[in-house]
């Protein structure tokens, strides 16, 4: 089985354009999480959805920030205007909705806003 | 809210080692999943091991098992016979049954396997 695919691996921009992380879930898994890892903050959840409606978006930073989930295997986050400290590494992981079941990550986005 | 610890920044041992990375973390739930994730250089997030805190019984893969203390909320990682490919870091997460599945993490720690 294919894994969480997360595109593109790096992103590289300059301040104030819109960049958008792309991530398809692993086929059957209901329940999708937006991580961003920084040294600082290290690994933070930044919203999750289950069965395409966001749940809990509490982790989003500002309303810069926007995710969505169109569908079952295909959901983004959007940056709308990037600042530099929005760089980090943005990892999009998946899983079965119950508990004991783990989330798979995909190989994130290593974004840098120059 | 749930609070994870990871005490040690950095560790190194040598190669065929046995090595113990720690983890405390802060709940009042009773019912809750704790996992062991590694991050090699590649940058993946791979799950190592996992425990259920209605279990008892210590969790174990392989040369990967853990010491799970639930009256002194403690999860340490054990690795046996460490291998070079284990060189990564190594991250202990919290989530409670029920509800948000959301993964809290501890700040990581560092383990570098030594030739």
């Amino acid at each position: 089985d294919a894994g969480v695919i997360q595109s593109p691996r790096h992103e590289v921009t300059e301040m104030g354009q819109e960049v958008t992380l792309r991530c398809k879930p692993i086929s059957g898994h209901n329940s999708l999480f937006w991580y961003r890892q920084t040294m600082m903050r290290g690994l933070e959840l930044l919203i999750y959805f289950n069965n395409n409606v966001p749940i809990d978006d509490s982790g989003m930073p500002e309303d810069r920030f926007s995710a969505k989930m169109p569908n079952a295997s295909f959901s983004t986050l959007k940056i709308q205007p990037s600042e530099p400290r929005d760089s980090a590494v943005y990892f999009c992981a998946s899983s079965y909705e119950s508990g004991n079941q783990p989330q798979h990550f995909g190989d994130g986005t290593r974004l840098s806003i120059l | 809210a749930q609070t994870v610890t990871q005490s040690q920044p950095e560790m190194s041992v040598q190669e065929a080692e046995t090595v113990t990375l720690s983890c405390t973390y802060d709940t009042s739930e009773n019912n809750y999943y704790l996992f062991w994730y590694k991050q090699p250089p590649s940058r993946q997030m791979i799950l190592v091991i996992r425990q259920e805190a209605y279990k008892q019984q210590n969790a174990t893969e392989n040369r990967f098992s853990v010491n799970f203390q639930k009256a002194a909320k403690s999860f340490s990682l054990k690795i046996s016979d460490s291998q070079l490919g284990d060189t990564a870091m190594y991250f202990c997460a919290f989530m409670k049954h029920g509800g948000a599945q959301k993964l809290v993490f501890g700040q990581g720690t560092r383990l570098t396997i030594n030739p």
